[in-house]
């Protein structure tokens, strides 16, 4: 099936940074999801993007929708310990099912 | 309050022993699927059901089954469980195909 190659793979950053990370995919997409895992629990759905060049914020939160269609970026600013977990993105193309990216696995040191 | 739910959280089983992961959700969405979770290879979707007794297969269905009898529930069936099916599975619902999933909790799974 489908791959979505995120970047990077883990991070570790001080309390208070900003924190970028990205998502591409080979295919053009319609819709861009971006989840968190928190240890042991579902994801959570965080942004959801739905036309190209959309940027959209959810508290620090920022994503955007890349103009190609192929990408998409998450920023979180000023980072918090409880920001810890595993972010996934999750893409779509018309008619077909969402597919997931590995994730990338952040580490917020105090 | 809107969920998912998934039973049991967590289970240890032997190989060839069949076992039923139950997933229900009160959202009353059509679109249900599993997934299943394994360390650098993200979420891969096992099966999905559009609707009831609608299913379909995902990208790794290989000794998986599944059925939607009813729009609630969407129960994962491993027939002759093997150790390669040791992994964490979730359990999603979105209104449609194209909506937002929510996921359960999920459900640790190893096989011996």
């Amino acid at each position: 099936g489908q791959q979505l190659n995120q970047s990077p793979q883990s991070m570790f950053i001080q309390e208070g940074e900003d924190v970028s990370m990205n998502c591409t995919s080979s295919s053009i997409f319609n819709t861009w999801l971006w989840y968190k895992q928190d240890p042991g629990e579902g994801p959570v759905l965080l942004i959801a993007l739905y036309k190209a060049g959309e940027l959209t914020s959810n508290g620090r939160l920022t994503a955007q929708f890349g103009i190609t269609r192929k990408d998409s970026f998450l920023n979180i600013s000023a980072s918090i310990p409880s920001d810890v977990g595993i972010y996934f993105c999750a893409g779509r193309n018309y008619g077909q099912n969402f597919v997931f990216g590995p994730g990338t696995r952040l580490s917020v040191l105090p | 309050e809107a969920q998912v739910t998934q039973n049991p959280r967590y289970l240890i089983t032997v190989t060839g022993k069949k076992l039923t992961v139950t997933c229900s959700q009160n959202m009353n969405h059509e679109y249900m699927s599993w997934y299943r979770q394994d360390p650098g290879l993200g979420l891969r979707q096992i099966y999905y059901s559009m609707n009831v007794e609608v299913t379909d297969k995902g990208d790794v269905p290989e000794g998986y089954k599944v059925s939607r009898k009813e729009k609630r529930n969407f129960p994962l069936i491993l027939e002759s469980p093997s150790p390669n099916q040791t992994s964490l599975y979730f359990c999603a619902s979105s209104l449609s195909s194209s909506g937002e999933q929510f996921f359960g909790p999920g459900t640790r799974l190893t096989v011996l």
